[in-house]
């Protein structure tokens, strides 16, 4: 069963403009990571951020999370034409550390 | 650093043959993880090894899906035999263990036909 929620399913910008992807779960979870998947390839790792961190940062990219809220935010800024892929959301509900996978969202940048 | 290799790329067989689909996770790394992933959806845990032991595999169909990782390092994960709806991209991961992140590989792409 599917843990995250991505918001929108599809999302299609203007090059230069900055993408906002949000990320609902259901249950507690340890941390929450954020992946990449550019079309035919493996899935590439953006950002870890716990449970009890509320903001990370990595480039242009900035994740949020608020666990009152069960969802996460991640924002691209500045987006390139090479950000068009798909980003998943992945909670990791602590344990034996199982990763649980949203749909995703597909971003598309146009130039 | 090396990631985590998997082999063969791309895979095209007629329903009811095998596949066979092997993994080398990055060193050190006891953990790791097969996904299957349909086209347009998330990735779908089938199986989790810790060290060469079995953590979870509640989502793997046992009948016809079997996953091995003998010696703790490299695992493989064969289908036997194929339906047309195992058609997916099938995923190795791994971690060095809990609360780390989780590295993916290029993926095994699987067609039945």
């Amino acid at each position: 069963s599917q843990q995250g929620e991505e918001d929108p399913q599809a999302l299609s910008i203007q090059e230069g403009e900055n993408a906002t992807m949000n990320c609902s779960y259901k249950t507690s979870i340890n941390n929450l990571q954020w992946y990449r998947q550019n079309s035919g390839r493996g899935l590439v790792h953006l950002i870890l951020i716990r449970s009890n961190e509320r903001e990370k940062h990595s480039g242009r990219l900035r994740v949020t999370l608020d666990t009152s809220k069960k969802s996460s935010s991640l924002l691209i800024t500045a987006s390139r034409a090479a950000d068009t892929a798909s980003y998943f959301c992945a909670t990791d509900g602590g344990g034996a550390q199982k990763l649980v996978f949203g749909q995703g969202t597909r971003l598309t940048i146009n130039p | 650093e090396a990631g985590v290799a998997q082999s063969p790329r791309y895979k095209i067989i007629e329903k009811r043959q095998s596949v066979a689909f092997w993994c080398n996770p990055i060193s050190g790394h006891a953990t790791l993880y097969w996904y299957q992933q349909i086209l347009g959806q998330g990735p779908k845990l089938l199986i989790q090894f810790q060290n060469n032991g079995v953590v979870d595999d509640s989502q793997l169909p046992k009948d016809r899906f079997s996953a091995e990782r003998l010696k703790g390092v490299d695992s493989t994960l064969k289908i036997q035999p194929a339906k047309l709806e195992d058609s997916a991209v099938y995923l190795c991961a791994s971690s060095l263990g809990a609360g780390n992140t989780i590295y993916f590989g290029e993926g095994s792409w699987l067609t039945v036909v």
